[in-house]
């Protein structure tokens, strides 16, 4: 069974750093693109960033561009997900996915963890 | 503003039948598939059609998806009160090299 498991959201002050972690199981890993997603308080979703199954490919909503970098840990099944000059308007709900297209990203989520609450307020 | 757009609300009643748009351009839905999900409030969000018109396994075949040129549809049949959700629709763009979701649309179940 596919488990995605994020952790290391929380609170954290305008232009500080946080780093997000989606820890994996059930399937094989390398084999995936993996991407994150937010929603903020009251928005849509968003998609925020993806990397292909062996994180030589990577992608970038403009809106974190230069500040948010993903990377993964094959070895590990972990995705990561590091943020900095964090924004008030950063504060949303990630959550980790897999691409269902295997190892190429794409707009196919097939599986999404509960989630990790990232609040940036002073 | 969402590179694809829904819209903001849709309504029925049990039984009914729903239809949601979501209108995008030649750079991703003109050439790239569509996908849907279903977000209930405090849940992570449920694939619910892939490849324009496919439904995951467990997904009941009450949602249809279609998609014609550069707009796509999901169809809810026999409308039940459970599926009152937010819905989103996503597809690659090849010109921004990114998924792209759509805004949202909050079906309200009479």
């Amino acid at each position: 069974e596919v488990h995605l498991l994020e952790s290391g959201g929380g609170l954290v002050q305008p232009g500080g750093s946080l780093r997000l972690s989606c820890a994996a199981s059930g399937f094989t890993f390398s084999g995936y693109a993996m991407s994150w997603v937010r929603q903020a308080p009251g928005k849509g979703l968003e998609w925020v960033s993806s990397t292909s199954g062996s994180g030589i490919s990577t992608y970038y909503a403009d809106s974190v561009k230069g500040r948010f970098t993903i990377s993964r840990d094959n070895s590990k099944n972990t995705l990561y997900l590091q943020m900095n000059s964090l924004r008030a308007e950063d504060t949303a709900i990630y959550y980790c996915t897999r691409d269902s297209e295997g190892a190429v990203a794409s707009a196919s989520f097939d599986y999404w963890g509960q989630g990790t609450l990232v609040t940036v307020s002073s | 503003q969402s590179v694809l757009t829904q819209p903001p609300s849709a309504s029925g009643t049990p039984g009914q039948r729903v239809t949601i748009s979501c209108s995008g351009s030649s750079s991703n839905i003109g050439i790239n598939t569509v996908n849907w999900y279903q977000k209930l409030p405090g849940t992570a969000p449920k694939h619910l059609i892939y490849s324009n018109n496919q439904r995951p396994s467990g997904v009941p075949d009450r949602f249809s998806g279609s998609k014609s040129g550069t707009s796509a549809s999901l169809v809810i049949s026999g409308l039940q009160s459970e599926d009152e959700a937010d819905y989103y629709c996503a597809a690659w763009d090849d010109s921004l090299n990114c998924p792209v979701f759509g805004g949202g649309t909050k079906l309200t179940v009479l």
